[in-house]
């Protein structure tokens, strides 16, 4: 069974420090995503990544596939309120190329 | 543009009622998820459509639960009878592919309380 394991679990910060967030699997992934889900909303794409220690940038948002595609990292540069929410990493499965979602970390950014 | 629609927003029920969750997918899009979050277990996918046709209900977690697609435009989850175990943020999502990387627009979700 492929699982996708998310570390930090919880994260509380203030605003304007830096932060990285874990993403990590025994298993190869052809690609991993990575949602963003505010309260009371539904989760929201941010990034696709596809090779083998690729790096994407999205303003503060930096996210990289590890090389073996086994795992991923986010890190947000200069943290903002804004930016609290839960941080899903997700990848298709290999048989069924189902999505399955990680166990989260939730993030909360005090001003 | 209109994104994922999902009614109702909020539901509480007591247990042993039915309970039918509705979702209008994104137009134009073949494929339409529902999923379930829970603080446990996460987001878990329940069951996904593709052209209206059920392709895959292994994560459907009782014969209580049924969803039916009976157009491009309309779909539902039902309950019967429900459970206080069944509590949790059910979400509806569609996808223009199934293919892996393609993105999934979800829902707002629907909050169901059983009591």
């Amino acid at each position: 069974t492929q699982l996708l394991e998310q570390s930090p679990q919880f994260l509380s910060i203030q605003e304007g420090e830096n932060l990285t967030v874990y993403c990590n699997s025994s298993s190869v992934f052809s690609s991993l995503q990575w949602y963003r889900q505010e309260p009371g909303e539904g989760p929201v794409l941010l990034v696709t990544v596809v090779t083998g220690g690729e790096v994407k940038k999205l303003k503060r948002l930096t996210f990289q596939f590890g090389d073996a595609r086994k795992d991923s990292s986010l890190h947000i540069t200069a943290a903002q309120p804004g930016d609290t929410g839960l941080y899903l990493c997700a990848g298709p499965n290999v048989n069924t190329d189902k999505l399955i979602f990680g166990t989260g970390t939730r993030l909360q950014v005090f001003p | 543009d209109a994104g994922v629609i999902q009614s109702p927003r909020h539901e509480v029920t007591e247990m042993g009622q039915e309970v039918t969750l509705r979702c209008k997918p994104i137009s134009g899009h073949d494929y339409l998820f529902w999923y379930r979050q829970t603080m446990m277990r996460g987001l878990e996918l329940l069951i996904y459509f593709n052209n209206n046709v059920p392709i895959d209900d292994s994560g459907m977690p009782e014969d209580r639960f049924s969803a039916k697609m009976p157009n491009a435009s309309f779909s539902t989850l039902k309950i019967q009878p429900s459970e206080p175990r069944d509590s949790a943020v059910y979400f509806c999502a569609s996808s223009p592919s199934g293919r892996s990387g393609n993105t999934i627009y979800f829902g707002e979700g629907s909050w169901l309380t059983v009591v």
